[in-house]
């Protein structure tokens, strides 16, 4: 079972806040992964980190989207402005190379 | 891209009965990606079911298998005899096997209800 930890689990937002959301890779994993997961079931990914470093990064990432991995202390997701169609579950994946795996995810709801 | 296709959003098995569930795959990025099927039971997060990394090898777990076919594209799930503990939605995904931090595409996820 996954040891990745992601708070909050639930999280609202009105339209133009900022909406923040963390998580903490299993220890001894270099890698973390942020995606996205829509009301339609697709997926979609963010952002990734080795070791702190940022690997790649969607479009839609570097404009309202902001993360980080700092070390010694949680990763975070941040949304600078928040938008409806921003609504989605959150899901943080941390790997030792290869298969990945994730938190229980954050339900954000922007209204 | 990459993509991952399955094709029915919902199945319904009888308890012992035999299941199969669908998995194409296109890869653009590399010619033999790795592939997995993840699953997410009622009310729990995201879990890795099974991987294949090594085209025409099986993997299986909790008496589930797939196949990596690279001829037909496909990694369909099947099971034997499922039980009631297995509803679910399972998801099949790949990734590129170029480093090791190559994210995952997903398809958009299969419901499996079983009825007793």
């Amino acid at each position: 079972n996954s040891k990745v930890i992601q708070t909050p689990r639930y999280l609202v937002k009105g339209q133009g806040q900022k909406a923040k959301m963390r998580c903490i890779p299993e220890k001894g994993h270099p890698v973390v992964f942020w995606y996205q997961q829509n009301k339609n079931n697709e997926f979609k990914f963010l952002i990734n980190f080795q070791n702190q470093e940022v690997l790649q990064q969607i479009d839609m990432t570097e404009k309202r989207f902001s993360a980080e991995c700092p070390s010694n202390s949680p990763c975070s997701l941040e949304i600078q402005s928040s938008e409806a169609g921003d609504s989605a579950l959150y899901l943080c994946a941390s790997s030792p190379v290869g298969e990945q795996y994730f938190g229980p995810g954050t339900r954000l709801t922007v209204l | 891209g990459d993509s991952v296709t399955q094709t029915e959003g919902q199945v319904t098995v009888s308890e012992s009965k035999s299941l199969i569930i669908n998995c194409t795959y296109s890869a653009t990025s590399i010619a033999y990606p790795n592939l997995f099927w993840y699953v997410r039971y009622p009310g729990e997060g995201l879990q890795l079911l099974l991987k294949v990394i090594t085209a025409g090898q099986k993997g299986s777990s909790r008496g589930f298998e797939a196949t990596y076919n690279k001829e037909t594209t496909s990694f369909h799930l099947q099971k034997a005899s499922v039980q009631e503990s297995d509803s679910a939605v399972y998801y099949c995904a790949l990734s590129s096997n170029t480093g090791g931090a190559d994210r995952l595409t997903f398809g958009k996820g299969t419901q499996l209800i079983i009825q007793p």
